[in-house]
């Protein structure tokens, strides 16, 4: 069974450009989140989906950051325009809605912006 | 709300000892679950261990153990036997009913040989 993959797994980018960050989840998980974690602090939850629905998108930091989840499927998050404080690892993650089950976690997307 | 606390930032162990790494949560709610995971230096995150809150028994896995105290609203997790590949972060978490994990700020754990 394939795990949650994310693309790039690496960016750079410019203070003002726009980032795409993307994550397919396990098949078959309905509940997808996204979650970053700046150098050395909490792991930040952004927001999470059921199916293509966002359930809580409380964590989005600003609207500069836009998260869809096409027909159930992948997921994206663009930050448009990026900021310096965009820095950081973007963690996707995918679960089954069963309470019980863990969450599984993609390698990560390494953002960096200069 | 829900609101997990790690007020380890770091802990040293001894190779082939035991360690605890210390976990409290807060939740009005009944029904939740605890999970603890670790992220070695290469970034991944490994799922280790779950306890629910109606579950009787403490989960073990391995040389993993969480020490669910639910009256304490803590979840301790105990290593035995310490290996040199032990040595990462280890965050606790909490899926609330609203399925949403929680994270807490984590714990380094070096392993000294």
């Amino acid at each position: 069974e394939a795990g949650v993959t994310q693309f790039p797994s690496h960016s750079v980018i410019e203070k003002g450009q726009t980032v795409t960050l993307r994550c397919d989840p396990i098949s078959g998980h309905d509940n997808l989140y996204w979650y970053r974690r700046v150098m050395g602090k909490e792991i930040k939850f952004l927001l999470h989906f059921v199916k293509e629905s966002k359930q809580d998108e409380s964590g989005m930091p600003n609207n500069r950051f836009l998260a869809e989840r096409t027909g159930g499927t992948y997921s994206t998050l663009k930050v448009q325009p990026a900021e310096l404080e965009d820095s950081g690892v973007y963690f996707c993650a995918s679960s089954y809605y069963a309470m019980n089950t863990e969450a599984f976690f993609g390698q990560g997307t390494r953002l960096t912006v200069v | 709300a829900q609101k997990i606390t790690q007020t380890q930032p770091g802990m040293f162990v001894q190779e082939k000892e035991a360690v605890t790494l210390d976990c409290t949560y807060d939740t009005s709610d009944p029904s939740y679950g605890l999970f603890w995971y670790k992220q070695p230096s290469s970034g991944e995150m490994i799922f280790l261990i779950y306890q629910g809150s109606y579950d009787q028994q403490n989960a073990t896995e391995g040389r993993y153990s969480l020490n669910f105290q639910k009256a304490r609203k803590s979840a301790n997790l105990v290593i035995s036997a310490s290996q040199l590949g032990d040595s990462a972060m280890y965050f606790c978490a909490m899926r609330a009913p609203g399925n949403q994990f929680y994270f807490g700020t984590g714990t380094s754990l070096t392993v000294i040989p």
